[in-house]
């Protein structure tokens, strides 16, 4: 079955520190995959996403995320986290298309401390 | 502002009591979708509609129904709720460029 892990609920991380959030996947072919973000009280916004060429993709906010086709990860990461960046973390893969429909991981709530 | 605008925010049933959720986009997208979010499951796909006229099962159809009305708005009816179906509910379209998400509708069944 095709699927989506985050393995960490929660990462916690002190301001201005690098940050990581970590995506597997487990689906056939070539898929799409992207990051959201989710405040509280409100609906997903878009971060990032892959599709194709370079493995490293930058994103809104200063996000970047690293493609690993071997590892089938596609972990999300900041250079310096800043306490507004703490939220609800979602990967999602598209197994067919940029369009098709998205399988979410459970999510990861980063929290960020001054 | 251009988006995805569902209605309504908040919602509470009683058990057995059927209610529709409205969902309308503006962005003359054709593909419009259904999830719900529960804690520590993330999103899961109810309903989808890949186009107007069109609608299939995703992961979690079961209690539920759709209607692409139109290619602007594709509705979520829950028929007879049940305590189980307490969730966060999230409509989406999406085009090449990319998917835009809802506010979400919060329903508690009691």
């Amino acid at each position: 079955a095709q699927s989506v892990a985050q393995p960490e609920d929660q990462v916690n991380v002190a301001e201005g520190n690098p940050l990581t959030v970590k995506c597997t996947y487990s689906v056939s072919g070539n898929p799409y995959l992207f990051w959201y973000v989710q405040y509280p009280n409100r609906g997903l916004q878009f971060l990032l996403k892959y599709i194709t060429g370079d493995n490293l993709v930058k994103g809104s906010y200063g996000f970047e995320a690293e493609f690993n086709k071997s590892q089938t990860s596609f972990h999300l990461k900041k250079p310096s986290a800043l306490v507004s960046d703490s939220a609800l973390y979602f990967c999602a893969v598209s197994p067919i298309s940029n369009t098709g429909k998205l399988i979410f991981g459970q999510g990861t709530t980063l929290q960020v401390k001054p | 502002n251009a988006g995805v605008t569902q209605t309504p925010k908040f919602q509470v049933l009683k058990t057995g009591q059927s209610m529709t959720l409205q969902c309308a986009q503006d962005m003359n997208h054709n593909s419009m979708y259904w999830y719900r979010q529960d804690p520590g499951m993330g999103l899961r796909l109810i309903y989808y509609s890949a186009s107007e006229g069109t609608t299939d099962k995703g992961e979690v159809p079961n209690g539920y129904n759709v209607s692409r009305l139109n290619k602007r708005e594709f509705s979520l009816r829950l028929e007879s709720a049940a305590p189980s179906q307490t969730s966060v509910y999230f409509c989406a379209s999406s085009d090449p460029t990319g998917y835009t998400f809802g506010s979400g509708t919060r329903l508690t069944v009691v």
